[in-house]
């Protein structure tokens, strides 16, 4: 199994240009979501799925669209970048969404954005 | 306010040593999570702990549930250099009618050969 794979591992925008994140996984994970990581900050949620079609927001998710038309993928949309977006991303799949010890939440490698 | 707190922040340790690090909250919550999150990785799962005392363990890696759940601590007999990372405590979090999984700021350990 891939488990999850985010594309692209790293990228460079600037300021206003807009991109598209990918994240797929292959376990048939019916939760997903996207994180964002700051030196200093830990992980924050943006944005998550519980299932195809359904899609919610998270800590921070001003700046970012996501859609889910397919179990398999959750892409995350940059609508216009800005340097307060530079960031590692992390994408995440689970079974389900609830925090038991059989519910393994798996992480993507991450892709590191630089907005100039 | 962060929920979680962990400490310490950074740690530098020489291998062979023995080391605890500690994940603290004012709450209670209902089950804990430890991930090790190596350079240029995302996090991986390394337990979960459910039961206030509970103590589980991995190999050289010791992890207990406080009593009361509000605290954590992950203890590393005889640390090896691929034990550097960083480790992240995380619980769930009531957010918007459903329990999301939030994070502390980790702990960045080095273990030096």
């Amino acid at each position: 199994n891939a488990g999850v794979t985010q594309t692209p591992k790293f990228q460079v925008l600037k300021t206003g240009q807009s991109m598209t994140l990918q994240c797929a996984q292959d376990m048939n994970h019916e939760y997903m979501s996207w994180y964002r990581q700051d030196p200093g900050m830990g992980l924050r949620l943006i944005h998550y799925s519980v299932g195809a079609g359904i899609t919610d927001q998270g800590e921070v998710p001003n700046g970012y669209n996501v859609s889910r038309s397919t179990t398999e993928d959750f892409p995350l949309r940059l609508l216009s970048a800005a340097p307060s977006q530079t960031s590692v991303y992390f994408c995440a799949s689970s079974y389900s969404q609830a925090v038991r010890a059989k519910n393994i939440q798996y992480f993507g490698a991450g892709t590191r954005l630089s907005v100039l | 306010t962060q929920l979680l707190e962990q400490s310490p922040q950074f740690l530098s340790i020489q291998e062979g040593e023995n080391l605890t690090v500690y994940c603290n909250s004012s709450s209670v919550f209902s089950s804990l999570q430890w991930y090790r999150q190596e350079p240029g990785e995302g996090p991986v799962l390394l337990v979960t702990v459910v039961t206030g005392g509970e103590v589980k363990k991995l190999k050289r890696l010791t992890f207990q549930f406080g009593d009361a759940r509000k605290d954590s601590s992950l203890h590393i007999t005889a640390a090896q250099p691929g034990d550097t990372g960083l480790y992240l405590c995380a619980v769930p979090f009531s957010w918007a009618g459903s329990y999301q999984l939030t994070f502390g700021k980790g702990t960045k350990l080095s273990v030096i050969p």
